[in-house]
């Protein structure tokens, strides 16, 4: 079936420094999605990406997809501490209704 | 609105116990999912469904059963729990190309099985 996996699984940062986690798919995809979690609360969607090679930017997050659709990246810029929590991605299989999510990457940003 | 909302918020269950995590929302949306975290852990998805009377499984669908009578509702049953049921349980809503498949979650589900 199809995997998703996330590297890199923890990264802890100097506030003001860069982040930046990949997302790896078995399969094709329709589209993916970033997904950001605070401790102990549930995913909250910040974006999604359907086009080969599509970036997009939210402020200091940049979003990318592979040109094969098949892995992903977000890069934050000049962490702050509000940026602290696991970051998700979720891909959809093509053909099919149902999103895998990927293992997560837990950011702590040190100030 | 008030979203996707789950109850209960915690359970304790005792190995072999059964129970039903509650899931509804007011979103009209068509498709719904079941997810399971476990301790630091990414989503596992366990059912979903994309519509009523319609309803698939996902990744880790053993041990649980669901059901969607209503648009409104995807109700969990947990038949037999065991210690590895013990996680915290996500249902979540979207309506896809809304301009984007965005998914909804609830605040989740605590349950421990001991």
């Amino acid at each position: 079936g199809q995997q998703v996996m996330q590297i890199p699984q923890y990264q802890h940062v100097q506030e003001g420094e860069d982040f930046t986690t990949y997302c790896n798919s078995s399969t094709t995809l329709s589209n993916i999605q970033w997904y950001k979690q605070r401790p102990g609360g549930h995913p909250v969607f910040l974006i999604q990406l359907v086009k080969s090679g599509e970036v997009k930017k939210q402020k200091r997050l940049t979003f990318q997809f592979g040109e094969a659709k098949k892995n992903s990246s977000l890069h934050i810029t000049a962490t702050q501490t509000t940026d602290v929590g696991t970051y998700f991605c979720a891909g959809r299989e093509s053909g099919t209704y149902k999103y895998i999510f990927g293992t997560g990457t837990r950011l702590k940003v040190l100030a | 609105n008030a979203g996707v909302t789950q109850t209960p918020k915690f359970r304790i269950l005792k190995i072999g116990q059964s129970m039903t995590l509650q899931c509804t929302q007011d979103m009209n949306h068509n498709y719904m999912y079941w997810y399971r975290q476990d301790p630091g852990m990414g989503l596992k998805l366990i059912y979903y469904s994309v519509g009523a009377g319609i309803t698939d499984k996902g990744e880790v669908p053993n041990g649980y059963n669901v059901s969607r009578s209503t648009t409104e509702d995807f109700p969990l049953r947990l038949e037999l729990a065991a210690p590895s049921q013990t996680s915290v349980y996500f249902c979540a809503s979207s309506r896809l190309g809304s301009p984007a498949d965005t998914i909804y979650f609830g605040e989740g589900s605590w349950l421990t099985v001991v």
